[in-house]
């Protein structure tokens, strides 16, 4: 069965700084991976997504996520954080033939002053 | 473009009874996909409709149902509610696989009391 592993519940970063979110997917084949951002009282916005190809792929609001197939891995990366990207982030893992997204338990996103 | 549409956004609801929620995917969309978001167990898939045919299913009990409509649109249906069904829900459309591209819509949410 194909799982999502966010290790990291909360994280705090201050604006202007980096960031890297990081996700772990488990499944057998090549996954289709995604990343969404949730705001509060919100749905879920598709950030990027991959297929095949290019593993490092760029997504919207300035977000890029690279898969690494040996570390089953497709952590998302932004160079410079604004306010507004305080948010929930979470990585999800589909498949070809089975039309559901396994989501991660998420990333809350607190960005500081 | 409009976006996929849940109505309503909130509802609150008493234990045993039954609730419909509604969804509108974006025009064009075939597939529909239902999530239920909870604090305790993040999000979970549901059901996932194409052309009014259940394509796919989670792992929910008898009294959490769904159709689709011939013009795409789709309701979830949950019966003889239980405390522990106070969520989000959300519905996901896309073209055609659900596992490729889903749009969400802002959601539901239920309270049962």
């Amino acid at each position: 069965a194909q799982s999502v592993t966010q290790p990291d519940i909360h994280i705090t970063v201050s604006e202007g700084a980096s960031l890297e979110l990081r996700c772990n997917y488990s499944y057998g084949a090549t996954p289709y991976l995604f990343w969404y951002v949730q705001s509060p009282g919100q749905g879920l916005q598709l950030l990027l997504k991959y297929f095949s190809g290019d593993t490092l792929v760029q997504g919207i609001k300035g977000f890029e996520a690279e898969f690494k197939r040996s570390q089953s891995s497709f952590n998302l990366r932004k160079p410079s954080v604004h306010w507004s990207d305080a948010a929930e982030y979470f990585c999800a893992v589909a498949s070809f033939g089975n039309e559901k997204l396994t989501f991660g338990t998420g990333t809350r996103l607190t960005i500081i002053p | 473009k409009a976006g996929v549409t849940q109505t309503p956004r909130y509802l609150i609801k008493t234990r045993g009874q039954q609730v419909t929620l509604s969804c509108s995917p974006i025009s064009g969309h075939r597939s529909v996909s239902w999530y239920q978001q909870t604090p305790g167990q993040g999000l979970q898939f549901l059901f996932e409709y194409f052309s009014e045919t259940q394509r796919n299913k989670g792992n929910f009990p008898g009294r959490f149902s769904g159709r689709q409509f011939s013009n795409s649109r789709s309701e979830m249906n949950v019966s003889t509610l239980e405390l522990g069904d106070s969520a989000l829900y959300l519905c996901a459309s896309s073209t055609d696989r659900a596992n490729t591209e889903a749009f969400f819509g802002q959601g539901t949410r239920l309270t049962v009391v």
